[in-house]
């Protein structure tokens, strides 16, 4: 079936530290891709999406390409901040199928000041 | 524009017991999704409307899960006869159009759902 896999967390990086948060899928065709970010007390919230091969999404610093032939979505931010400190899940959805969007485990990113 | 609003925040029951929550989506959203997400993963598909339609339900959601959104716009997700398993945050979210597009899905943020 379709999944989703990203690392386990907690990452712990220090400010201004570069951030890559890994993500591979398992998909019958060719899903669009998204990263979600859920900050402590909040609701999820869309980060980033890329809807074809190649595709780069990018928002916040943060940036993600999507690569068919390794099936990833690795998130990378160059320098992070301690505001970066959240939960961030990756996820896939296709366009013409079921409406439903499928999400990995989640990975818990702490940044030290 | 509020957001995605969900009812009540935390809930605490006792095994058997039954219970109600309620979404109220972004107003002019047709879509709408209720979520499960328990500790240390990710949120897992429950059921979908189009408007009023109920289009799909995961097999996650067992025949004591009910669901409906009778005028399309507010939802109601009851659990009956609940379970200690049922323990999860439930999370509902709403979208104008498809996900996989350039239509954002909204989330709110939850109820907390604890059966002793």
């Amino acid at each position: 079936g379709n999944s989703v896999t990203q690392m386990e967390g907690p990452v712990t990086l220090s400010e201004e530290a570069f951030l890559t948060i890994n993500c591979t899928y398992t998909a019958t065709g060719y899903p669009s891709l998204f990263w979600y970010v859920q900050y402590p007390g909040e609701g999820l919230q869309l980060l980033l999406k890329a809807t074809k091969a190649d595709d780069k999404g990018s928002n916040k610093g943060f940036e993600a390409t999507y690569r068919k032939e390794t099936t990833s979505f690795h998130l990378e931010k160059g320098s992070v901040q301690v505001s970066d400190s959240a939960v961030y899940f990756c996820a896939l959805s296709f366009m013409n199928r079921d409406d439903k969007i499928i999400f990995g485990k989640g990975t818990r990113l702490h940044i030290l000041p | 524009d509020t957001g995605v609003s969900q009812d009540p925040r935390h809930k605490i029951t006792k095994r058997g017991q039954n219970v109600t929550f309620r979404c109220d989506p972004i107003s002019e959203h047709n879509r709408l999704y209720w979520y499960r997400q328990t500790l240390g993963q990710g949120p897992e598909f429950l059921t979908y409307f189009q408007n009023e339609a109920q289009l799909e339900k995961s097999r996650l959601l067992s025949d004591r899960f009910s669901a409906e959104r009778p005028k399309g716009s507010f939802s109601t997700l009851e659990i009956q006869r609940t379970e200690q398993g049922d323990s999860a945050m439930y999370l509902c979210a709403s979208s104008e159009g498809h996900p996989a597009t350039n239509e954002k899905l909204f989330f709110g943020s939850g109820t907390q759902l604890s059966v002793l």
